[in-house]
């Protein structure tokens, strides 16, 4: 059965500091990963993918893939309160259908 | 990024009605959607992958005959709740991909559905 693995946290991080989200899956022939932020009472919402070995940068996000370790992770830099939610690890195969991670939640206190 | 509305947001029913959920995807065609549901403290669980102008393929576990799913065009999905319990209360959120370069899913905004 294919698994995505997350520490559910919380993780707690001031205010300014990096968050480091991690995230391991079991599928070797998964191809796409998502980082997905979820509010408590809303749905997910997209803030990265990666599809290729290496590091992907957008803002204050960046989305790390490695391959070979079956492991992905998200930094958030400069952390905010408004940063504090529920973050879900997604993988993809190639059927467009995405297996989640049971998420982790940040908290970023002032 | 891309959208898709979903409605109701919320709604309360009751036990042995059903309800239906509409999934749409405003700005592109969706071949396919999925239709999860997500209870307190927990991560989302696909129920089932809605095809157009197919059967929709249903997760295991997940009762076909409770939770119809329709696709009737390529950017409208319904999920409907057959005689609800109140153990079918819970968050339904639908997701739809995008089909470009690379493959992303966009989510609707959530039902939370009570059954009382």
């Amino acid at each position: 059965q294919k698994e995505v693995e997350q520490n559910s946290g919380p993780l707690s991080v001031p205010e300014g500091a990096i968050a480091s989200l991690n995230c391991t899956y079991s599928d070797r022939v998964s191809q796409s990963f998502f980082w997905y932020r979820q509010y408590s009472g809303k749905s997910p919402e997209l803030i990265m993918s990666i599809y290729s070995n290496g590091d992907k940068e957008d803002g204050r996000f960046t989305a790390q893939l490695n391959k070979a370790s079956q492991y992905v992770s998200l930094l958030i830099r400069d952390s905010q309160p408004s940063d504090s939610a529920t973050y879900l690890c997604a993988v993809g195969d190639n059927t467009d259908k995405l297996i989640f991670g049971t998420g982790t939640r940040l908290q970023v206190f002032p | 990024g891309a959208v898709v509305s979903q409605h109701p947001s919320r709604v309360i029913c009751k036990s042995g009605t059903s309800v239906k959920i509409e999934c749409r995807s405003l700005d592109f065609q969706a071949t396919t959607m999925f239709w999860y549901r997500q209870f307190p403290k927990q991560s989302l669980m696909l129920m089932a992958t809605s095809n157009e102008g197919s059967k929709a393929t249903y997760e295991q576990g997940v009762e076909k005959d409770k939770f119809l799913i329709n696709h009737a065009s390529l950017t409208l999905s319904t999920l409907t709740v057959t005689s609800a319990h109140p153990e079918d209360s819970s968050f339904y959120i639908c997701s739809a991909p995008t089909r470009g370069v690379n493959t992303e899913a966009f989510f609707g905004q959530g039902t939370r559905l009570t059954v009382v």
